[in-house]
């Protein structure tokens, strides 16, 4: 079975552009989250979709922003971006919501900011 | 909110030491507790997890107890290889939540010496 996959996998921007990342989940998963990963914060969490719906929301600025698909792919968009939106973004993957459900990490997006 | 605080710095010994690696939590309900795995340019693995007090957690020779009365969740394995250099992280997921919400502490990173 093919892992959590995304992409892609290293970013370069330029501060004030937006960015898309996408995160396609193993088969069968309906869920998908999304985490922050930088040397300052350490790994923060963004948001849980759960068959199409957002099911909950860390403490980001509305410049984070998600959805998901019919298909449980996922897509994280950050507008507006600052330099110290320079991080790797996680996603994981899982086939329930709750501690019964693994869930399984993509290797990141590593977005730049400059 | 629910907190998780790792031990500071890193952790550098040699193969076949022992090691300990410290994690506390704060949490307002009755989490769910997890070890995670970080290889250099990879996401995060599961190590092992711990669902109520007591419980041990167990996975390739690393070991991890839930302590409710210390607030603790310490990892150790009794004698460690190469292999097993990585950033391991601490977390919780808060079971009342009923989704895939973790928090996780700042990270350890781990150097095995040969």
């Amino acid at each position: 079975k093919a892992g959590v996959t995304q992409t892609p996998r290293y970013l370069i921007k330029t501060r004030g552009q937006q960015v898309t990342l996408s995160c396609s989940p193993i088969s069968g998963h309906r869920s998908v989250s999304w985490y922050q990963q930088t040397p300052g914060q350490g790994l923060q969490f963004l948001f849980e979709y759960f068959s199409e719906t957002q099911r909950n929301k860390g403490n980001f600025p509305g410049r984070f922003s998600g959805r998901q698909f019919s298909n449980s792919r996922s897509e994280m968009n950050v507008s507006t971006l600052e330099l110290g939106d320079s991080a790797l973004y996680l996603c994981a993957s899982s086939s329930g919501t709750g501690v019964r459900y693994e869930q399984y990490f993509g290797p990141g997006t590593r977005l730049t900011v400059t | 909110g629910d907190s998780v605080t790792q031990m500071e710095g890193p952790v550098t010994l040699s193969e076949e030491a022992f090691l300990t690696i410290n994690c506390t939590y704060t949490a307002t309900g009755y989490p769910s507790l997890f070890w995670y795995v970080q290889y250099p340019g990879e996401g995060l693995q599961l190590l092992l997890k711990a669902t109520k007090a007591d419980d041990k957690g167990s996975n390739k020779g690393f070991e991890a107890t839930y302590r409710k009365e210390t607030t603790s969740f310490h990892l150790e394995k009794g004698s460690v290889q190469v292999s097993d250099s990585a950033v391991y992280f601490c977390a919780l997921s808060d079971r009342d939540y009923g989704n895939n919400r973790l928090a996780f502490g700042k990270g350890n990173q781990v150097v095995v010496i040969p």
